[in-house]
């Protein structure tokens, strides 16, 4: 089946420009998380969505950050007044989340957007 | 202090070698875990959930030590194309499953 699919591949942008990032899950997915890679740097957590419940945020680096999931599917990440520190990879993953004692959380990840910061 | 250490390597083993990485993680609370494998300029892929019965797959086992925390990871009968960064990560349930990951490890296979 499809996987996680990603927008841009790789974004150019200037500093101070406003970029939008997609993410399009695996369908049936419930859970929606947003990751970064910096060069030389680990994956670090960003933001997650579960169904319909508040997003789990404390990932975000800064204000200038945000995300939306619109109809617990499709999820936009938003950075604004970007900076040249915001270059990274910017993965997103999904899951589906299981119940049941043991249950693991494979989380999918998609192929990222690239983005780089003049 | 970072809540999951790995060698960073570089690992340089001839084809057929068999090769072991190791992590350690810091939060007890800690409930998943798994080895993502990462080639270069690629997002990271799901290798393996790591269970504290052990468990393998085909070359590959894992091995998970609660009371020490640490994880590892045995590579048999190395491949060239095992070559790739391989991640060590943990998650907790109640923190939605979050990943944390390790650096990540290098591996060269060289023929």
């Amino acid at each position: 089946g499809a996987g996680v699919s990603q927008s841009p591949s790789n974004k150019v942008t200037e500093k101070g420009k406003d970029v939008e990032l997609r993410c399009d899950p695996i369908s049936g997915h419930t859970a929606l998380y947003w990751y970064r890679q910096s060069l030389g740097q680990g994956l670090e957590f960003l933001i997650y969505f579960q169904g319909n419940s508040a997003p789990d945020k404390s990932g975000l680096p800064s204000d200038r950050f945000s995300a939306e999931r619109t109809g617990g599917s499709v999820s936009t990440l938003t950075i604004q007044r970007t900076q040249q520190e915001d270059s990274a990879v910017y993965l997103c993953a999904s899951s589906l989340r299981r119940t049941g004692q043991g249950g693991k959380y494979e989380q999918y990840f998609g192929p990222g957007t690239r983005l780089t910061v003049t | 202090r970072k809540e999951v250490e790995q060698d960073p390597g570089p690992f340089n083993v001839p084809e057929g070698a068999t090769v072991a990485f190791n992590c350690t993680y810091s939060n007890s609370a800690s409930q998943s875990f798994f080895w993502y494998r990462q080639d270069c300029r690629k997002e990271p892929k799901l290798l393996m959930s790591v269970y504290s019965s052990g468990n393998e797959d085909g070359r590959f086992t894992a091995q998970l030590n609660r009371a020490s925390q640490y994880i590892s990871l045995l590579i048999r009968d190395s491949k060239l194309s095992d070559s790739a960064t391989y991640l060590c990560v943990v998650s907790r349930v109640e923190y939605g499953n979050k990943l944390v990951f390790g650096a990540g490890t290098i591996l060269r296979v060289k023929s």
